[in-house]
């Protein structure tokens, strides 16, 4: 499978506690992005990546979010201190500039 | 700040039947994707429309953009119950491929 892929699929945890998702975007896509989902919504973009350098981040992306590319290959996204607000899902997206994007099959938090 | 509306948000149609979804953005913009996401599932790609006038069709869905008008719209000849999903446009904020979505259409064909 050489789409967009993204771990874990699910995550339940407890409010406080911190959580970290991982990335892996199709092999030869420079472009990495992080999107947020909540039910009935559209995606909404967080930030995203040109190789290892983080390009842009979002006023949604509050001091608890951090985002890194450390190679220019996998992306890691860590919430601290979750709240209940931030139940969501968090999709990983990958592109070449002027392609297509390509979004991977995401991963749904809970936070109880 | 750029909006993108889509109308309507619930769409439930015959078999058979032809409708068109609407997407209007506030900004000037030439590139839109039209995106079809199934429950619990992620979104799958269905068209890039990357200028004035582009016109794209797969199956039974047919995706335009005007872009003086910003408006693109997406047309669904002859209805089938496999249809039946949330359809999401998305416009480019500005040249990075970083997209500002729609709220949604949820189309149910019905048998």
């Amino acid at each position: 499978d050489t789409g967009v892929s993204q771990d874990p699929r699910h995550k339940i945890t407890k409010r406080g506690q911190n959580v970290t998702f991982r990335c892996d975007p199709i092999s030869e896509h420079n472009r990495l992005y992080w999107y947020r989902q909540t039910l009935g919504q559209g995606p909404e973009f967080l930030t995203y990546f040109q190789n290892e350098a983080q390009l842009e981040k979002s006023r949604l992306l509050s001091d608890r979010f951090s985002a890194e590319r450390p190679k220019g290959s996998f992306s890691t996204l860590e919430i601290q201190r979750t709240e209940q607000g931030d139940s969501a899902m968090y999709l990983c997206a990958s592109s070449f500039p002027g392609a297509r994007v390509f979004f991977g099959s995401g991963t749904q938090l809970s936070v109880l | 700040e750029l909006k993108v509306e889509q109308n309507p948000l619930f769409l439930s149609m015959q078999e058979g039947k032809n409708y068109t979804i609407y997407c209007n953005y506030s900004t000037t913009s030439d590139r839109l994707y039209w995106y079809r996401q199934d429950p619990g599932k992620s979104l799958e790609s269905l068209f890039v429309l990357l200028s004035n006038g582009a016109v794209k069709q797969e199956g039974r869905l047919m995706a335009s953009l005007d872009t003086k008008a910003r408006l693109s719209t997406l047309h669904i000849t002859a209805a089938v119950h496999d249809l039946s999903a949330t359809y999401f446009c998305a416009v480019d904020m500005g040249g990075s491929e970083k997209l500002v979505f729609g709220k949604g259409t949820k189309l149910t064909v019905n048998p």
